[in-house]
């Protein structure tokens, strides 16, 4: 198994840009979460999604789109990059079988907007 | 208050000794705790989660208080692999959409 892959792992975007953050994980797990981390930051929920179909907002998800077609796939969508948007994205699973809600994470994607 | 909260450390111990982080949350409906492992520029990994009874796994002990809020996360005999951010997590309510990452404590463990 995979587990949970990101790409890229690394991009730079100017402002007003728009791009699409890959996320893929091969674990059958129904829930999927994008996050941000910042410096001095915890992790923060972007948006999330519980199954195909099936997507809602965190706690900071202006800026960004979710689609969930598959079970496999959750991709994020910068709509118009901005400075602000300069983060370290992790996307992660989760499967409501597992009592304890533990998290596999990618490996994350570096974003810069300048 | 922030909801989770954790000293960002860094704790600079030796090797070989013991070291306890605290993570204080401000919601007393927290269901689930956890602690998580980083490593510099890496994804996070669950380290243990945190159950009411207290919790041991190897050389690393996780105890819950919920009188006071807190959680906490004990390191006995430190090894230079130990240096690494520990994230404290806290699931509200049992929703997946409610857990809530703490910003981490950094330890480095010294030669």
């Amino acid at each position: 198994n995979a587990g949970v892959t990101q790409t890229p792992k690394f991009q730079v975007l100017k402002t007003g840009q728009s791009m699409t953050l890959q996320c893929a994980q091969d674990m059958n797990h129904e829930y999927m979460s994008w996050y941000r981390q910042d410096p001095g930051m915890g992790l923060r929920l972007i948006h999330y999604s519980v199954g195909a179909g099936i997507t809602d907002q965190g706690e900071v998800p202006n800026g960004y789109n979710v689609s969930r077609s598959t079970t496999e796939d959750f991709p994020l969508r910068l709509l118009s990059a901005a400075p602000s948007q300069t983060s370290v994205y992790f996307c992660a699973s989760s499967s409501r079988r597992e009592r304890s809600y533990e998290q596999y994470f990618g490996p994350g994607t570096r974003l810069t907007v300048t | 208050r922030k909801e989770v909260e954790q000293d960002p450390g860094p704790f600079n111990v030796p090797e070989g000794a013991t070291v306890a982080f605290n993570c204080t949350y401000s919601n007393s409906a927290s269901q689930s705790f956890f602690w998580y492992r980083q490593d510099c520029r890496k994804e996070p990994k669950l380290l243990m989660s945190v159950y009411s009874s207290g919790n041991e796994d190897g050389r690393f002990t996780a105890q819950l208080n919920r009188a006071s809020q807190y959680i906490s996360l004990l390191i006995r005999d430190s090894k230079l692999s130990d240096s690494a951010t520990y994230l404290c997590v806290v699931n509200y309510s049992g929703g997946y959409q409610k857990v809530t990452f703490g910003i981490g404590t950094k330890l480095q463990v010294i030669p």
